[in-house]
């Protein structure tokens, strides 16, 4: 059963940027597709953005600004950086890998990670 | 951007209803919609893809169905493990990928 584990600093401050990585139990993270997708506490789920094996990424229009996705295969991991964080960025963050042959879809999550932003 | 719309907010059931979820799109998804379910303190779990395919190991009881705009989820025969909140999601607008606000299906 593949495991996905994020980590990164559970407190950021506010206009500071927020840094997380996710690694996978097992296999290579260059053969698939990597997503982050957050939750607020008690609220619905919001799309950050996507990485493709070759690095290439795109993102939710409303955080393409801010957001930057890598993939680093040396250390096997998927990177997110989001710039200049407000309160409105707390949130529960999950690394989603895509299902294989239904693009765009989420089949394994990780446990996601808290972020609080506040001084 | 494709907003989901999911009716009811909460559904009162009890073990061996049925339930039956609806997830309406602001514009046509064609069959690009996916339900997730999510018990509290866990991360997501896909059930239903293309509108109406089941995701590895999702048991029969879940069926998906609908197209364009429409969209339902069914729970024929509620188990207790099933009381959830459940999400949709497009990926038609990727990557504007949304989700609905959810339905909640407890006791």
């Amino acid at each position: 059963q593949v495991q996905l584990h994020e980590s990164g600093p559970g407190l950021v401050k506010p206009s500071e940027t927020l840094s997380l990585t996710c690694r996978m139990s097992a296999g290579s993270v260059s053969n698939y597709f990597w997503n982050w997708i957050r939750q607020p506490a008690g609220k619905g789920l919001e799309y950050v953005g996507r990485v493709s094996p070759n690095g290439d990424s795109n993102y939710n229009p409303s955080l393409r600004s801010r957001v930057t996705l890598s993939i680093d295969k040396s250390k096997n991991q998927i990177s997110l950086r989001l710039d200049s964080v407000t309160a409105a960025d707390t949130a529960v963050y999950y690394c989603v890998r895509e299902k294989v042959g239904a693009r765009y879809y989420f089949d394994y999550w990780g446990q996601g990670t808290l972020v609080t932003v506040s001084s | 951007e494709i907003v989901l719309t999911q009716s009811p907010a909460t559904l009162s059931l009890s073990p061996g209803e049925r339930a039956t979820l609806f997830c309406r799109a602001s514009q046509s998804v064609d069959n690009y919609l996916a339900w997730y379910q999510q018990k509290p303190g866990q991360a997501p779990r896909l059930l239903v893809y293309d509108a109406s395919n089941r995701a590895t190991g999702v048991p029969a009881r879940f069926s998906g169905s609908g197209s364009g705009t429409d969209f339902t989820l069914t729970i024929y025969s509620l188990e207790p493990e099933d009381f959830a909140v459940y999400y949709c999601q497009q990926r038609r607008d990727w990557p504007g990928i949304t989700f609905g606000p959810g339905t909640k299906v407890d006791f």
